[in-house]
């Protein structure tokens, strides 16, 4: 089945600075690769998904890189501020198959 | 919208006990699922619901129940909680099983002591 492996498990940024988490997957067959952003006390929130015919994706500050021949994805914060501070999660899914997730990263904006 | 509601939001059980975590959504969403989360693990499935009335085993399903018999309500029961049960369970609803926004609750942190 699946596997997802996330990178690194913690990070600290400054304030302003980018920061980039990465997730590969093991399953050639998964075409969808949400990010999910979870604040303390509450349920994931997706925040950006790519599916496998697009290269990247950009949402304002949040972008997602895709490499289906190496099988991994980035996500890429830009100028980042103390409310980007959170746990965030990869994850892949195939069609008809069930989300696996990757185990997670907490980021740390420092102002 | 209410989105996905899941009830309680804290519960401690003593080893042995059962319960059950509701877990209800607005979205006339078909696809629905459980997932635990213990630190360093991520989100594992614990169970899933394609729709009313078809339910099936997750990553992680020992020790758990799940129903599924209206399209909006997704009980998981725990039957004979153990200390090993101890950790964060979110509900997640969405669209289909093919790719889109899942939806999380807001979990359940369950201690069993």
């Amino acid at each position: 089945g699946e596997n997802v492996e996330q990178h690194p498990s913690t990070l600290s940024v400054q304030e302003g600075d980018s920061a980039v988490i990465k997730c590969t997957y093991s399953d050639s067959a998964s075409n969808y690769f949400p990010w999910y952003k979870q604040e303390l006390g509450k349920g994931p929130q997706l925040i950006i998904d790519i599916r496998s015919n697009v290269g990247e994706k950009k949402d304002q500050r949040i972008a997602v890189t895709l490499n289906k021949t190496a099988k991994h994805f980035s996500l890429h914060i830009t100028e980042t501020q103390p409310e980007d501070s959170a746990v965030y999660f990869c994850a892949a899914l195939s069609s008809g198959q069930n989300f696996v997730f990757g185990p997670g990263t907490r980021l740390s904006v420092l102002p | 919208n209410a989105g996905v509601t899941q009830t309680p939001k804290f519960q401690v059980l003593k080893t042995g006990q059962s319960m059950t975590l509701q877990c209800a959504q607005d979205m006339n969403h078909e696809y629905m699922s459980w997932y635990r989360q213990d630190p360093g693990m991520g989100l594992r499935l614990i169970h899933y619901s394609v729709g009313a009335g078809i339910t099936d085993q997750g990553e992680v399903p020992n020790g758990y129940n799940v129903s599924r018999s209206t399209t909006e309500d997704f009980p998981l029961r725990l039957l004979s909680a153990a200390p090993s049960q101890t950790s964060v369970y979110f509900c997640a609803s969405s669209y289909q099983q093919i790719g889109g926004e899942a939806f999380f609750g807001q979990g359940t942190r369950l201690t069993v002591v």
